[in-house]
């Protein structure tokens, strides 16, 4: 069974460093997501990309995070400078459409430690 | 933002038993999904109900959604140890865009 593949699984970073996540949706999924989840609640999401198109960034924190989907394949997520407050698991997931009904599957996940 | 809030948020159950969680919402919406989730991993597809369908099943799992409501519940019929997860509802308003709510966690003692 087709999956998200996302990577790093782990991620330990000083204050202020820089770091990327990395996602490749399952082939054919026309939209793409990251969410954020903090431990204990449900996840946010920061983006959701339709090909390569940004379709909505209303919670991405744009001074500090970036995400692109170049060729409409796979995408990378950027924190800089990271905060004590990104503490989190970033989350990656993919659907054939954007149209209502679709299911939205996710990969396992990117855990982030700001220290 | 969130939507769905989940009730009981923690749920402690024998295995064998019956676990049933609901979910609540606000707005109106093009379906609802729920979704099982394992400590420290990603979020696994359960079940997704459309806002005209009643109720769906799926293997153990059942399903029911009161649009009048805006509730929604998740019945795990005899469960098992490996049932032991956060589980969680999510509405689509119809974008593909999903708002969680805060999660279920259910375990299940063997």
């Amino acid at each position: 069974e087709a999956e998200v593949a996302q990577s790093p699984r782990y991620k330990i970073t000083e204050k202020s460093q820089a770091v990327a996540f990395w996602c490749d949706p399952i082939s054919g999924h026309a939209t793409l997501y990251w969410y954020r989840q903090i431990l204990g609640q449900g996840p946010e999401l920061l983006v959701q990309f339709q090909d390569e198109s940004v379709v909505d960034d209303s919670q991405l924190p744009k001074d500090r995070f970036s995400a692109e989907r170049l060729k409409g394949v796979d995408s990378t997520l950027k924190i800089q400078p990271a905060e004590l407050g990104d503490s989190a698991m970033y989350l990656c997931a993919s659907s054939r459409a954007s149209s209502g009904g679709n299911t939205i599957y996710f990969g396992e996940g990117s855990w982030l430690t700001v220290v | 933002s969130q939507q769905g809030e989940e009730d009981p948020q923690a749920l402690s159950i024998q295995e064998g038993e019956n676990a049933t969680m609901n979910c609540s919402y606000k707005t109106s919406i093009n379906n609802l999904q729920w979704y099982r989730q394992n400590s420290g991993r990603g979020l696994v597809h359960l079940i997704l109900i459309r806002s005209n369908e009643r109720e769906k099943h799926s293997g153990r799992l059942r399903v029911t959604l009161d649009t009048s409501k805006k509730s929604s519940s998740l019945l795990i019929t005899a469960s098992r140890a490996a049932d032991t997860a956060s589980y969680f509802c999510a509405t689509d308003e119809g974008n593909n865009r999903l708002a969680f709510g805060k999660g279920n966690q259910v375990v299940v003692i063997p």
